[in-house]
């Protein structure tokens, strides 16, 4: 257990439609990061939060955004879905913002859209 | 772009055989680098990183990895593998200057046969 949580486990809803996945970092951490994980593409950087501010980009849609709250928990928000964005969307944080600090994930939330 | 490239998708190998799992990145300028391991199912979960300092790298459950600066090139290698140790394996890269954000490559599934 790396003590990042996310929520839901799994999600099914159908293309256009809109959700919100949400991450609680472990105790300590001020960093939140987002990857999506999928067959087409493997494992990409999505965005990165730090201490509730936005501190780098990936290849994140502008259909998808994120934020980090005031208790530094964090949700990704996916709108207008379409069946490509079918995807385990993971979640990791760390102490610190930059290379040297060790990035614990989180479990993973599996969206399917249908 | 910046990449990090797993030369093979799918390794089989029998219990208690060595084994290597190759990976390339791109770059030659700063670099830093991790291999993560995800079983199925779960997260991921560092299984060791080359930040600086000595190029060989020990990780947990008996891995290390091989930093070579000339052939970009950062090999898993374990001596003597258990069933325990099927999964999939990510060979990371975070490139200096950028935050911390991690570059993934594809992803080697290990399978350990009795």
């Amino acid at each position: 257990d790396s003590g990042v949580t996310q929520t839901p486990k799994h999600l099914i809803t159908a293309t256009g439609q809109r959700v919100t996945l949400r991450c609680s970092p472990r105790s300590g951490d001020l960093s939140v990061y987002w990857y999506q994980q999928s067959l087409d593409q493997g494992l990409q950087f999505l965005i990165q939060y730090y201490n509730g501010e936005e501190r780098a980009k990936g290849n994140i849609l502008e259909r998808f955004s994120a934020q980090q709250f005031p208790d530094l928990h964090s949700e990704l928000n996916l709108s207008s879905l379409e069946l490509g964005d079918s995807a385990l969307y993971f979640c990791a944080s760390s102490v610190g913002d930059a290379y040297s600090y060790e990035q614990y994930f989180g479990p993973g939330t599996r969206l399917t859209v249908t | 772009a910046q990449s990090v490239t797993q030369l093979d998708s799918q390794v089989p190998v029998f219990e208690e055989a060595p084994v290597e799992l190759r990976c390339n990145y791109s770059s030659s300028v700063s670099v830093y680098l991790f291999w993560y391991v995800q079983y199925p199912n779960q997260g991921l979960q560092l299984l060791l990183k080359y930040l600086s300092g000595s190029t060989l790298v020990k990780g947990i459950n008996g891995f290390e990895a091989e930093f070579n600066k000339s052939q970009t090139s950062f090999h898993l290698r374990k001596p003597s593998v258990h069933i325990s140790d099927t999964a999939e394996y990510f060979c990371a890269c975070i490139y200096g200057g950028s935050q911390g954000n991690l570059i993934f490559g594809k992803g080697t599934k290990l399978s350990v046969k009795p």
